[in-house]
This record gives C-alpha cells, structure tokens and sequence, in this order.
C-alpha cells in the first residue's frame, strides 16, 4: 500500500499525559500536513512542512503540540499535557510542492480521559 | 463567519436518488475546489477537483462551481447505499492549506 500512514489508529490517555502520533507519507510527496478534525466538523489546518522545514503553524497549535519531519520523510506530532479538549481525530496528508491535491491518511483518534 | 459553509444535515434519500450537495464560501482568493468522502472512523479520501466555474463530471459524480455566486455543488447519480457517508467540500487559494467546510451527513436508503 502506498498511501499515507498513520500509527497508532487509536490513543486513549490519562489528561496530563503526553503523546505522540506518527504519519508516513506517500514516498514522492514533498509536503506533509497535519490537520484535526473534531465530531460532527471538517478538518482543521494545523501545520505543514515542505521536506523537513515547518513552514506555517495554525494559531490552533498551542505550545503543547510540537510537529517534526527530521529527515523529510516521516512526521510525528506530539502533544504534551494533553487535555479533554484535545480529544479528536488527528489527519495527516501529503502532497507535492505547489499541488492543490492533498492525499489523506486514515487519521488517529484520541481520547484523553 | 466561518470561510467555507456547509450544512451538516442529516439527508437521507432512497437509493436511485440524484443527490445535491452544497457549500458556500466568503473568500474570493479560494482557486481550487475540492470534494472529499469520509466514511465513518476513516480518513478523507479524494473524490474530485475542480479550478474554474463550470461543471466537472466523473461518472456518477458531477462538480459544479459558480465562482459569481461563491457556490458549489456536488451532484450524485443513481445514488447507492455504498455512497452513504461524510461529504466534505474544501477549498486552496494557492496558500498551503485547505480550508474544509463541515461535512454534510449523507444516507442512501436501500
């Protein structure tokens, strides 16, 4: 399969705990993004990278969330201290430079109790 | 004023059905007009795009775009129970985002 991956699928944790979520994109793509999307609502931006460098951060992004793409490759999100409110489906999806079409992952929903 | 407009529904049909679904927006800059599918507990998955006014088709499924009137249409025909689920409409103005509206809730009733 050469879409867009993303582990873990599911996440339950305690409020106060931090996690951390991994996206691998299709191999060619250039650009990842990371978005949220809360029940019942369409996704929200959160970041993206074009390669390894994080060009634009939403003001949804509170210094709790720190987004990396080390080698341009894959990403990971982590969240720390998480909150109820942060409970959602995290998506990421990737692209090329310059492409209006972005390609989606499955998404990893979490749950903090 | 939320960018992008969608109503959520539900809307629920028979199968056969021509299905209409709509989204509005507020930003003129948008350039690329996307509809995307979400199945329940899955990511979104690409259905069509479109970049100028007009209509785009793709077998069962025609895009419209009015650039005029900031209105877009998604149109199902002979509508299956394999296309319920979460319409989203989402749009790029050439800046690195997309911009989703809520996603309308979609039921094809066997």
């Amino acid at each position: 399969d050469t879409g867009v991956s993303q582990n873990p699928r599911h996440k339950i944790t305690k409020r106060g705990q931090n996690v951390t979520f991994r996206c691998d994109p299709i191999s060619e793509h250039n650009r990842l993004y990371w978005y949220r999307q809360t029940l019942g609502q369409g996704p929200e931006f959160l970041t993206y990278f074009q390669n390894e460098a994080q060009l634009e951060k939403s003001r949804l992004l509170s210094d709790r969330f720190s987004a990396e793409r080390p080698k341009g490759s894959f990403s990971t999100l982590e969240i720390q201290r998480t909150e109820q409110g942060d409970s959602a489906m995290y998506l990421c999806a990737s692209s090329f430079v310059n492409q209006e079409t972005q390609y989606f992952g499955p998404g990893t929903r979490l749950l903090v109790l | 004023q939320k960018e992008v407009e969608q109503d959520p529904g539900p809307l629920s049909v028979p199968e056969g059905a021509i299905v209409s679904l709509n989204c509005t927006y507020s930003n003129s800059a948008f350039q690329y007009f996307m509809w995307y599918r979400q199945y329940s507990r899955k990511g979104p998955e690409l259905l069509m795009y479109t970049y100028s006014s007009g209509n785009k088709e793709d077998g069962r499924f025609t895009a419209q775009v009015d650039k005029s009137s900031k209105y877009i249409s998604l149109f199902i025909r002979d509508s299956q129970p394999s296309d319920s689920a979460t319409y989203l409409c989402a749009m790029w103005q050439g800046a690195q985002k997309l911009v989703f509206g809520q996603g309308t809730r979609l039921t094809i009733n066997p």
